[in-house]
């Protein structure tokens, strides 16, 4: 049980470049979901899926799009990158659109992603 | 949609002082606010959560209190441990939408 499992851990893109950020989970978590974290910014939600076929947009959409074609995959694709894309992203899973018990949120261990 | 502000940003303490983080919410509708942990370059994860019909829980050293009427919600740590020091994120949702955090407090504990 790997959990939630995020790649690549760190990257470099220059502006203007296209990339996906993977995410995959082995619970059968129906919920999953994409926060960025900015140094004094907290966690803010990029988009969110209730289950496979389900998406919908969180507080900062803009700039990201995503997909859920399996219970267990919801990547992040960031279309032409900007140096304000410079963050750390960490996706999330959990059994509730809350996390209200089973442990929470279960969160991969991030991507550092970095626009030059 | 609902709004979470969280105080202090950093909050330093002396190893087994209290430690107190406070938040606030707007929607009237939450009823769920947990609190989550992140140890530097790690992940977050859930420490302590409370629902909307229950005005404190307890877990060992760490407690959380609600005032649904002044729509706070605040962490107390006693007896802090340099293990301790870690961001926490407060959060809070209506169960109709993700959980919406804070902004996190930097808590640093002084051996």
């Amino acid at each position: 049980n790997a959990g939630v499992t995020q790649t690549p851990k760190f990257q470099v893109l220059k502006t203007g470049q296209s990339m996906t950020l993977q995410c995959a989970q082995d619970m059968n978590h129906e919920y999953m979901s994409w926060y960025r974290q900015d140094p004094g910014m907290g966690l803010r939600l990029i988009h969110y899926s209730v289950g496979a076929g389900i998406t919908d947009q969180g507080e900062v959409p803009n700039g990201y799009n995503v997909s859920r074609s399996t219970t267990e995959d919801f990547p992040l694709r960031l279309l032409s990158a900007a140096p304000s894309q410079t963050s750390v992203y960490f996706c999330a899973s959990s059994y509730s659109l809350t996390g209200t018990g089973n442990y929470g949120y279960t969160f991969g261990s991030g991507t550092r992603l970095t626009v030059v | 949609g609902e709004n979470v502000e969280q105080h202090p940003s950093t909050l330093s303490v002396q190893e087994g002082d209290s430690a107190v983080i406070k938040c606030t919410y707007s929607d009237s509708a939450s009823n769920y606010f947990p609190w989550y942990k992140q140890e530097l370059g790690k992940r977050p994860q859930l420490i302590i959560d409370i629902r909307s019909n229950v005005g404190e829980k307890k877990d060992q050293r760490i407690a959380v209190t609600l005032n649904k009427t002044a729509k706070h919600f605040s962490l107390h740590i006693t007896e802090t441990q340099p293990e301790d020091s870690a961001v926490y994120f407060c959060a809070a949702s209506s169960g109709n939408t993700p959980l919406v955090f804070g902004k996190g407090t930097r808590l640093s504990v002084i051996a």
